[in-house]
């Protein structure tokens, strides 16, 4: 089965320090979303892209988070600088938009905590 | 505008008890409807789909039947195991824009 990969898995880091997190969506897929999943909060798109432009970001504080596609197979997802209350876990899903959404699928997800 | 109301879990049931969550939707036109399940430690996962009135999506053992007349798209299942024990989402996906998620409902399944 084709399936999104998320690098890292975990990352912990200091209050302060930038945080990169990585997607390679499925290949075809011409839509790409991140989330971020919490307790508190549940599920939250923060930003999406099809065909590698960005469609939406207005769920992502825009001060220090920043989301691009550089190329079809690489979606980043960046934080600087990163504050405890990001500490959540940040799913990317790739999807096939053809005059509407039949399905996502998620990556694994990248569990980030800010100490 | 669109959105989805699941039950409020958890939902805590003995192993082979018969599983229902309820999912209501308001939308306008005629949404593609999901179920999606996560496990522990994992992404969501597609469930099963339906893509209009009176489809019935299934897998796993796991239906569900898009209701226009009462927009509800209800997950069931017969006779639930320990390893169904994750959190079930129901989804809209209202046209071009993103699909709408519930908030999710736990299901903890005991032996």
């Amino acid at each position: 089965d084709a399936r999104v990969t998320q690098t890292p898995r975990h990352k912990v880091t200091e209050m302060g320090q930038e945080v990169t997190m990585r997607c390679q969506p499925i290949l075809g897929h011409n839509t790409v979303f991140w989330y971020r999943q919490t307790m508190m909060q549940g599920l939250e798109l923060l930003a999406y892209f099809r065909n590698r432009a960005p469609l939406d970001d207005s769920g992502m504080p825009k001060d220090r988070f920043s989301a691009e596609m550089p190329d079809a197979t690489l979606a980043t997802l960046k934080i600087q600088p990163s504050e405890p209350r990001d500490s959540a876990v940040y799913f990317c899903a790739s999807g096939l938009f053809a005059g509407g959404y039949y399905g996502y699928t998620f990556g694994s997800g990248t569990r980030l905590t800010v100490v | 505008g669109n959105s989805v109301t699941q039950m409020e879990g958890p939902v805590t049931l003995s192993e082979e008890a018969f599983l229902t969550i309820n999912c209501t939707y308001t939308a306008t036109g005629y949404p593609s409807l999901f179920w999606y399940v996560q496990y522990p430690g994992e992404g969501l996962q597609l469930l099963l789909k339906a893509t209009k009135a009176d489809d019935k999506g299934s897998n796993k053992g796991f239906e569900a039947t898009y209701r226009k007349e009462t927009t509800s798209f209800h997950l069931e299942k017969g006779s639930v195991q320990v390893s169904d024990s994750a959190v079930y989402f129901c989804a809209l996906a209202p046209g071009n824009t993103p699909l709408v998620f519930g908030k999710g409902t736990r299901l903890s399944v005991i032996a």
